[in-house]
């Protein structure tokens, strides 16, 4: 039970190019997302997956595209990469939308744009 | 103002200190508090939820104050692997869960 997986762990990109960050779990959850975090903040909600079939904005979802393929993956793809995109870039799960349910987090990309 | 704010820290504690974290929100209509723990340049885990009325696991305490909007987090008897960085995170709507940046703490022997 691998829990929540990420590739790549890391990715260095020039301006202008594009790339597809993609997540998976196998606990069966209906609930999936993308955030990022940057040093001094929190992590941020960028999109999320409520159930397979759906995806909704988050906090900061310019520059950014999703598609949840199934219910097993969701992927994040920077279509034009800016620095302002350097970031730690983690997906996580949970069973359902909601407040109540715990997210489970992967291990992270770390994405470097120059 | 940020929606969720957290003493950035560093706490540097000795071992067997109790050590205590705060964190204010700025939403009142937020309906569910969690404590996360995250180690270093690892993903964050859920260290436990935080109810109305309080709650304590083992050695870890949360309690909530709806009406000064705040959270915290109590650490009795620390041990080295309690440190970590603590991130306070707030639901304010559903599906929208915001993270405060995260208190470090740090226990020395």
């Amino acid at each position: 039970n691998a829990g929540v997986t990420q590739t790549p762990k890391f990715q260095v990109l020039k301006t202008g190019q594009s790339m597809t960050l993609q997540c998976a779990q196998d606990m069966n959850h209906n609930s999936m997302y993308w955030y990022r975090q940057d040093p001094g903040m929190g992590l941020r909600l960028i999109y999320y997956s409520a159930s397979e079939g759906t995806t909704d904005k988050g906090e900061v979802p310019n520059g950014y595209n999703v598609s949840r393929l199934n219910k097993r993956e969701f992927s994040l793809r920077l279509e034009s990469a800016a620095p302002s995109q350097t970031s730690v870039y983690f997906c996580a799960s949970s069973e359902a939308t909601g407040g109540n349910y715990e997210q489970y987090f992967g291990p992270g990309t770390r994405l470097t744009v120059t | 103002r940020k929606e969720v704010e957290q003493d950035p820290g560093p706490f540097n504690v000795p071992e067997g200190a109790t050590v205590a974290f705060n964190c204010t929100y700025s939403n009142s209509a937020s309906q569910s508090f969690f404590w996360y723990r995250q180690d270093c340049r690892k993903e964050p885990k859920l260290l436990m939820s935080v109810y109305s009325s309080g709650n304590e696991d083992g050695r870890f305490t949360a309690q909530l104050n709806r009406a000064s909007q705040y959270i915290s987090l109590l650490i009795r008897d620390s041990k080295l692997s309690d440190s970590a960085t603590y991130l306070c995170v707030v639901n304010a709507n559903n599906n929208d869960m915001r993270f405060g940046a995260g208190t470090r703490l740090t226990v020395k022997p």
